[in-house]
C-alpha cells in the first residue's frame, strides 16, 4: 500500500505558484519522500527527491517539514505543460526499497 | 544522452500467447525495474534487476517473468495471456536502484491482448 496521501485534485492559473502538497505521517527516519509527474500516456518523470532538508532543482522545490510527516511540491510558475498527474513516494532501505509504490496521485490541471 | 528505450511501443496479441518485451536502460544505469499501469489498479510493481539478478518482486502471477543480461539490458515475458493483461508496461532505470537515486522512465509499451 502506498504510503502517502495526496488530495485527488487541484488547479492553478498559468504563470502562478503550484503547491501539491504530501502526507506521510508515517514515515522513517531514512526513508526518501520523491517526486514524480505523468503527463498522459507517458512514462513517469522524475521531479525531485529529499529526505530532511529542503530541496530545490530547475523543476521544482521540496518543502519537508521538520518532523517529516508532511511535504510539498512547489512549482514556481507553472505552465500549460505541467498539467500532470503528480505522485508522491516515500521510499527506503526496506525490503521495499527497490521498489516505487505509488498511489493515486494528484492531478493537477493548469488554466490559461 | 539516450534515455531509457522500451521496445516495440505498441503490441497487439491474442489471449493465450505470449509477448517480450525490451528495455534499454540509460548507459551506466545497472538497476532496472518494470511496472504495470491499468486504469483500475494504478502503477504497480512488477520486478527489479540489479547486475543481473533480480532483487524485488511484485504481487504478479508467475506467468510474468524478466531477466537483465550482462549489457543491462533487460526483457519481460507474458506467458498465456489473458486479456486483463492489457495495460502501459514500464521500464525504468537507475544508476543503482537504491533509495539515494532516482528512477528514469521509458515511454512504456502498450499491450493489449484481445
Amino acid at each position: 500500500d502506498a504510503k502517502t496521501t495526496q488530495p485527488p485534485s487541484m488547479d492553478c492559473a498559468e504563470g502562478r505558484a503550484a503547491n501539491l502538497p504530501c502526507n506521510h505521517s508515517t514515515i522513517s527516519g531514512n526513508e526518501y519522500v520523491y517526486w514524480y509527474r505523468q503527463i498522459h500516456s507517458q512514462g513517469p518523470q522524475y521531479i525531485i527527491h529529499g529526505l530532511k532538508n529542503n530541496e530545490t532543482n530547475e523543476m521544482a522545490s521540496l518543502i519537508i517539514t521538520e518532523d517529516r510527516k508532511s511535504s510539498t511540491l512547489i512549482l514556481p510558475h507553472a505552465t500549460l505543460r505541467d498539467t500532470a498527474v503528480y505522485y508522491c513516494i516515500v521510499r527506503g532501505r526496506v525490503e521495499s526499497s527497490y521498489k516505487l509504490i505509488f498511489g493515486s496521485g494528484t492531478r493537477l490541471l493548469v488554466r490559461p | 544522452k539516450a534515455g531509457v528505450t522500451q521496445t516495440p511501443r505498441y503490441l497487439i496479441k491474442t489471449r493465450g500467447q505470449q509477448v517480450t518485451l525490451s528495455c534499454s536502460p540509460i548507459s551506466g544505469h545497472r538497476s532496472v525495474s518494470w511496472y504495470q499501469q491499468t486504469p483500475g489498479q494504478g502503477l504497480q510493481f512488477l520486478f527489479e534487476y540489479f547486475s543481473e539478478t533480480q532483487r524485488n518482486k511484485g504481487n504478479f502471477p508467475g506467468r510474468f517473468s524478466g531477466r537483465q543480461f550482462s549489457n543491462s539490458r533487460s526483457e519481460m515475458n507474458v506467458s498465456t495471456l489473458e486479456l486483463g493483461d492489457s495495460a502501459l508496461y514500464l521500464c525504468a532505470s537507475s544508476l543503482a536502484g537504491d533509495e539515494s537515486y532516482g528512477y528514469t522512465f521509458g515511454s512504456g509499451t502498450r499491450l493489449t491482448v484481445v
